[in-house]
């Protein structure tokens, strides 16, 4: 069994800040990592993912993760954010098995950009 | 095309209605997945397709009935639902395999039972 946890339901930051969101897995197989944006009132766009390899993946809109196994956490970051950037977002996970298998989410992070 | 379609975008239905929710994808993708998301919740699974095939069902009522007529449709067919089945309703696409496994998600259909 899989599990995410977003420990921050909520994460205000004034505009051009950096930000981090915060994302920890638990799983008893290898996985796959994603990080999803949901805007208000649409379904959800990948921002980016690890499957192996190197551990910091880049995504779109200028977004980062880096994923840390010993730690099992996968956090999203940006250097500097724009109102934009105001979503929810979901960390989730999926058995890297190679089958089709559903992807897992964490609660979701809203976050919120203030000018 | 890299897009998933869903239709409809809105559907309001009585409880003794019936009704179908369609998803389609021209990705060449052949697993396909129904999600249901409340408001300010995360998505939550409710059936796979693997090839066309039932793959996995999330112990959903059975008020709701997937179909994949084939490779690039899926569809959820509704039927004596409750107030409570209100909610967004997600399909997603994906390849199968260890290559690319991440999801394409449409725009979703909300529905309201009254």
């Amino acid at each position: 069994a899989q599990s995410v946890t977003q420990l921050d339901s909520q994460v205000p930051v004034f505009e051009e800040a950096p930000v981090e969101l915060r994302c920890n897995y638990s799983s008893s197989v290898s996985v796959y990592l994603f990080w999803y944006v949901q805007y208000p009132n649409q379904g959800l766009q990948l921002l980016l993912k690890y499957l192996s390899g190197s551990t910091l993946v880049k995504g779109i809109n200028g977004f980062e993760a880096e994923f840390n196994k010993s730690q099992t956490s996968f956090h999203l970051r940006k250097p500097s954010v724009h109102i934009s950037d105001t979503a929810e977002y979901f960390c989730a996970v999926s058995d890297s098995g190679g089958g089709a298998d559903g992807l897992t989410f964490g609660k979701g992070t809203h976050l919120i950009i203030q000018p | 095309d890299t897009e998933v379609t869903q239709t409809p975008k809105h559907l309001v239905m009585g409880m003794t209605n019936k009704k179908s929710l369609k998803c389609e994808q021209h990705m060449g993708h052949r697993a396909m997945y129904w999600y249901k998301q409340k408001a300010k919740k995360p998505p939550e699974l409710m059936f796979v397709y693997s090839y066309e095939k039932l793959s996995i069902n999330e112990s959903v009522p059975s008020r709701f009935s997937p179909e994949c007529p084939n490779s690039s449709l899926l569809n959820l067919h509704l039927h004596a639902l409750q107030p409570e089945d209100s909610a967004l309703y997600l399909c997603a696409s994906s390849q199968v395999g260890q290559g690319a496994p991440e999801q394409f998600f449409g725009p979703g259909t909300r529905l309201t039972v009254l």
